[in-house]
């Protein structure tokens, strides 16, 4: 069965510093990964996936995530944080085993960014 | 286009009452999944529907159910609330029914228990 796993519930940068949050997944077939963020009282909105074409992964707010199948990993990168950054972000892995639209989250990583 | 619409927004409710809540998909999506999000738990799969057929369920009690229309439009039923069942109850549309599209989520409704 696939799982997630971030490491770091909370995650604190400077303005202007590298963002880098970890996940880690299990899965027994290739992967089709994403990452979400959720700000206060709104719903997920998606960063970026992954779903096998290039292993180099560029989102939206100049988030990235690069997929490598020999760590199972999929860390999210921002080069330079901005204050509007600070979310709860998630990652997941489409359980294909089980159905293809259920996603199985990670527990989440807050991150705060402070000036 | 408009994004996945959910209501109601809020919604204060009694133990041992049942809820109701709607999830509008986006126009042309065919597929809509719910999930529950706790502080305790994080996000969990409740149920998707594609074509108005539940093609899959999470682990949770029968008293969670839904159903889907001809137009794609999604209910989720909650029967004899429990506190526990406080939560942000989110509903996400995709296009198809193949996990390599990405889900679109609405804001959620947000579910107190008294």
């Amino acid at each position: 069965a696939q799982s997630v796993t971030q490491l770091g519930s909370h995650v604190s940068v400077s303005e202007g510093a590298l963002v880098l949050l970890r996940c880690n997944y299990s899965s027994s077939v290739p992967p089709y990964l994403f990452w979400y963020v959720q700000y206060p009282n709104q719903g997920l909105q998606l960063l970026l996936k992954y779903t096998s074409a290039a292993t180099l992964v560029k989102g939206i707010n100049g988030f990235e995530a690069e997929f490598k199948k020999s760590e199972t990993s999929f860390h999210l990168t921002k080069p330079s944080a901005h204050m509007s950054d600070a979310a709860e972000y998630f990652c997941a892995v489409s359980d294909r085993g089980g159905g293809y639209n259920k996603l199985i989250f990670g527990a989440g990583t807050r991150l705060a960014v402070h000036p | 286009k408009a994004g996945v619409t959910q209501t109601p927004r809020y919604l204060i409710k009694t133990r041992g009452q049942q809820v109701t809540l709607s999830c509008s998909p986006i126009s042309g999506h065919r597929s809509v999944s719910w999930y529950q999000q706790t502080p305790g738990q994080g996000l969990q799969f409740l149920f998707e529907y594609f074509s108005e057929t539940q093609r899959n369920k999470g682990n949770f009690p029968g008293r969670f159910s839904g159903r889907q229309f001809s137009n794609s439009r999604s209910e989720m039923n909650v029967s004899t609330l429990e506190l526990g069942d406080s939560a942000l109850y989110l509903c996400a549309s995709s296009l198809t029914g193949q996990g390599n599209y990405e889900q679109y989520f609405g804001p959620g409704t947000r579910l107190t228990v008294t």
